[in-house]
């Protein structure tokens, strides 16, 4: 069965400091990988997500890339962290026009 | 550029009673519509997908409908019960592969 992972679940990081994480799926291939960020009340905002190895597209510009150095393997990051990047970060993947999953999040917060 | 739209923002309901959670989405042209339960702090949970030529699914006590040609989902909770408390979200596919969240419906549900 097809599982998806991310980590950490909580982080606190200084501003100006960089940031890494990491979402990866198993038991698929191929899968279409996406990146939310939840404002505290809010709906999820659409970062980046990837249709496939070093596909990705960006919906807002800010401060923050993504990456997909393997098939299932898909990394948020920043070089220096913002007080406003503050947020619950989600990672979802599906199979084409298929079910979508997500993972169990990450909180960050920057001091 | 698509949106999406659910209503109400909050809805607070003694035990038993049957609701009605409505999603609207702006362009038609979608692959897929998903309703996802949140509960506070957590991931994301799938409750239903609907594809595009069909017209409703249902899951134990719960019933989504679509209609495309009008943009419009809602999704029916029968005899309510305070274990439904969340947070229900509505998302649709576009041909991109693009996964657009409207900002949800909190749920309380009255012992």
């Amino acid at each position: 069965s097809q599982t998806i992972h991310q980590w950490p679940a909580t982080l606190v990081q200084p501003v100006g400091s960089p940031l890494s994480l990491e979402c990866t799926v198993e038991g698929t291939s191929n899968p279409n990988l996406y990146w939310y960020r939840q404002a505290a009340g809010r709906g999820l905002q659409l970062l980046f997500y990837s249709v496939g190895i070093g596909q990705i597209s960006s919906e807002v510009p800010q401060n923050l890339s993504a990456s997909r150095p393997q098939d299932r393997q898909f990394i948020l990051s920043s070089k220096k962290l913002l007080l406003s990047d503050s947020g619950f970060y989600l990672c979802a993947w599906s199979a084409g026009f298929t079910e979508a999953f997500f993972g169990q999040g990450t909180r960050l917060t920057v001091v | 550029k698509q949106e999406v739209t659910q209503i109400p923002a909050a809805l607070s309901v003694p035990e038993g009673e049957n609701l009605v959670l409505n999603c609207s989405f702006t362009d038609s042209a979608i692959y897929n519509l998903q309703w996802f339960r949140q509960d506070p702090g957590k991931g994301l949970t799938s409750l239903l997908l609907i594809q595009s030529s069909q017209r409703e699914q249902t899951s134990g006590r719960l019933n989504a409908s679509l209609d495309k040609s009008s943009g419009r989902s809602t999704l029916y909770i029968a005899a309510s019960q305070p274990g439904d408390s969340a947070t229900y979200l509505c998302a649709v596919m576009a041909s991109s592969y693009k996964l657009i969240f409207g900002s949800g419906t909190r749920l309380l549900v009255r012992p």
